[in-house]
């Protein structure tokens, strides 16, 4: 299995300033994803980051607002920018497994802006 | 991506088993059912997949239909800490989960 760290675990922001979100793994994967959970809601897939090229952003979802990085087979961070209280959310990171279908998720991050 | 259709909550009482049901009737010949559970303030855990056969692991059971339009989860002796939100998925290849609304097991001591 793979161990996922977020940093920072929960913050709480004003509007129309910006958040990184990091994603650690302990070990070397292809893949990782990062979703947002809205309150009371199911968790919804923002972007596929595989190291060494764009993140492949869903439906709803830019760049501009959603900058992602990658830059090794360990990391990768998320901002969400010109934050606004629609923003508010748990934002998770998730990689797959290289030995199964299994799919590891962080702990979450949640964010409150005001 | 097929959908699922979940009911949104369901309740047991502890020691029992559950039968968490998923339909899946636009499934295709491809698609893995996947199911991940979502414990209070935490990140979704996997907990079983299967194709056309049932499955059995350590956490739970998978009945897959034979025409494959729907399946059960099946928790054999319900615990506290089963108490979840569980997701039914369906997957091709490339692990891009889509999550749906999820059934809320709530467990009765």
């Amino acid at each position: 299995s793979a161990v996922i760290s977020q940093k920072p675990s929960r913050d709480i922001c004003q509007r129309g300033t910006s958040l990184t979100i990091q994603c650690q793994v302990d070990s070397q994967v292809t893949m990782m994803f990062w979703y947002r959970q809205q309150p009371g809601q199911s968790l919804t897939l923002i972007a596929t980051a595989n190291q060494g090229s764009e993140a492949t952003y869903e439906s709803g979802f830019v760049i501009d607002k959603f900058p992602i990085s990658r830059p090794n087979l360990t990391f990768s961070t998320l901002t969400v920018s010109n934050m606004s209280p629609e923003d508010s959310s748990i934002y998770l990171c998730s990689v797959e497994s290289l030995h199964s279908y299994e799919q590891y998720f962080g702990p979450g991050t949640r964010l409150t802006v005001t | 991506d097929a959908k699922t259709t979940q009911p949104n909550s369901m309740e047991s009482n502890e020691e029992e088993p559950v039968h968490l049901p998923c339909n899946h009737s636009t499934i295709s010949g491809t698609d893995y059912i996947h199911w991940y559970r979502q414990l209070p303030s935490q990140g979704p855990e996997y907990v079983i997949h299967g194709l056309t056969s049932n499955v059995n692991n350590r956490m739970a059971s998978l009945a897959i239909a034979e025409d494959r339009k729907s399946s059960t989860l099946i928790l054999h002796r319900a615990t506290l800490r089963d108490a979840a939100v569980y997701y039914c998925i369906l997957i091709q290849g490339a692990q891009k989960l889509v999550f749906g609304q999820g059934t809320r097991l709530t467990i009765n001591p």
